[in-house]
């Protein structure tokens, strides 16, 4: 049963626009969302993450927004750069669980200069 | 601070041989985490600990995988026997606050 969601394995972006990841969860007692970045031969680096009680959180050109009555988070990077080229993994983890991160499958993102 | 340090980062074995991989956390996080990545199954949660104590193993595939924490600083994933199905990205995490993991390289295991 995969928890969470990442439809789309990849994603093209012309530089300089706008890249959207979506992420889809099914179990209603997570609580806290993250998305981590992950380049080949390296393991995978945080990126941003939001709480259950907000529905945006910024930093920089990466926003993640939050539906809870969807269940769908998205990352949003504005304006996308070459370097931004690598799979994004969507996680969640659960109030009491100690920290325990379930992940999407990942989407890859290409930026095309 | 260094990270979190992986050893080997490649390990090719024969089918059958024991594979033990090494993980040392960031100093002063209280939680460990063993993942495997496949491409059919993704980043998957095989085992953590909290204050060096077991809390989940159900990720754990078989028998065959067994992991250990004997202090804060160090941890251990092995394999006995290896299987051919065995080979995957394992990457070790450790995190202080809930939900921000902090992952190493990884170990490119490949069994013959």
């Amino acid at each position: 049963d995969q928890q969470v969601k990442q439809n789309s394995p990849s994603l093209s972006v012309q530089e300089g626009r706008i890249s959207i990841l979506n992420c889809d969860y099914t179990n209603s007692m997570f609580d806290y969302f993250l998305w981590y970045k992950k380049y080949p031969a390296e393991g995978p680096t945080f990126l941003i993450s939001i709480s259950s009680i907000k529905d945006k959180n910024e930093d920089g050109r990466f926003t993640v927004f939050l539906n809870k009555s969807a269940k769908h988070l998205s990352l949003h990077i504005v304006p996308s750069q070459p370097g931004d080229s690598a799979v994004y993994f969507c996680a969640a983890s659960a109030v009491g669980q100690g920290g325990k991160l379930i992940f999407g499958q990942g989407t890859e993102l290409s930026v095309k200069p | 601070d260094a990270g979190v340090i992986q050893s080997p980062r490649h390990e090719v074995t024969e089918m059958g041989q024991e594979v033990t991989l090494r993980c040392k956390p960031i100093s002063g996080h209280n939680s460990l985490f063993w993942y495997r990545q496949t491409m059919m199954r993704g980043l998957e949660l095989l085992i953590y600990f909290n204050n060096n104590v077991p809390i989940d193993d159900s990720g754990m595939p078989e028998d065959r995988f067994s992991a250990k924490m004997p202090n804060a600083s160090f941890s251990t994933l092995k394999i006995q026997p290896s299987e051919p199905r065995d080979s995957a990205v394992y990457f070790c995490a450790s995190s202080l606050e809930v939900g921000k993991a902090f992952f190493g390289q990884g170990t490119r295991l490949t069994v013959v």
